[in-house]
């Protein structure tokens, strides 16, 4: 099982700054299959991104993602109020697990 | 565009059996394959399994034992059983599709066990 290791826990930021947010596996994600989702209270997971770095439908381009092989960044480049909330990444190359999710709260 | 909501029994007492049902709008569920993904409070995400449209199953070996996957197209819905539930059983259950990875979900169907 392909283990996600994500970090920081908690990344305390203003609206306007830059959100870099780490994901590393245990074992190389095959195709650069990682997807990163964003999580707001009482609501379900939402897709950001895919295949590593291509935004899902309907996301704003202030989110980008890079990263092969074992190490995978999400950048908010400006954050928006509603940026605010829990993001986890997700590998689909073996079959499915999640990192532990980063909390980005407001400084 | 794709809708999922979960419904069944909101508390399970332990060691029963949690059945929780999808319905899919506005989508076929005779295309893609269709996921269980839980999370208990205040903790992350764990796949549960899927399904496709001609019943192939895979489920996550940690659960394999308990768990079973159907599906119904002509009801355009999916469904779960996860037997002799306990206490760490209970989580919000979503569904979602799966098109590599899953971009759409339920909201999501908070279970407790207990008894």
């Amino acid at each position: 099982e392909i283990v996600l290791t994500q970090s920081p826990g908690t990344l305390s930021l203003s609206p306007g700054e830059r959100a870099t947010l780490s994901c590393r596996a245990s074992q190389s994600v095959s195709s650069r299959l990682l997807a990163w989702y964003q999580q707001k209270p009482g609501q379900a997971p939402r897709l950001l991104i895919y295949g590593a770095s291509n935004r899902a439908t309907g996301i704003p381009d202030r989110f980008s993602g890079s990263g092969s092989g074992t190490d995978f960044t999400l950048t908010i480049s400006r954050l928006e109020p509603e940026d605010f909330a829990v993001y986890y990444c997700q590998q689909y190359g073996s079959s499915f697990t999640f990192g532990p999710g980063t909390k980005v709260d407001i400084k | 565009q794709v809708q999922l909501r979960e419904s069944g029994p909101g508390l399970v007492k332990p060691s029963e059996t949690l059945s929780l049902t999808c319905t899919v709008s506005y989508g076929s569920v005779s295309s893609y394959y269709w996921a269980w993904i839980r999370q208990p409070a205040g903790k992350g995400l764990e796949w549960i399994g899927r399904i496709y449209a001609n019943g192939n199953t895979d489920y996550n070996p940690s659960l394999k034992s308990r768990v079973t996957m159907s599906i119904d197209t002509s009801e355009n819905q999916f469904s779960l059983k996860l037997t002799s539930v306990t206490a760490a059983d209970t989580a919000v259950y979503y569904c979602a599709r799966e098109n590599w990875p899953f971009d759409y979900w339920g909201q999501g169907a908070l279970v407790t066990v207990s008894s």
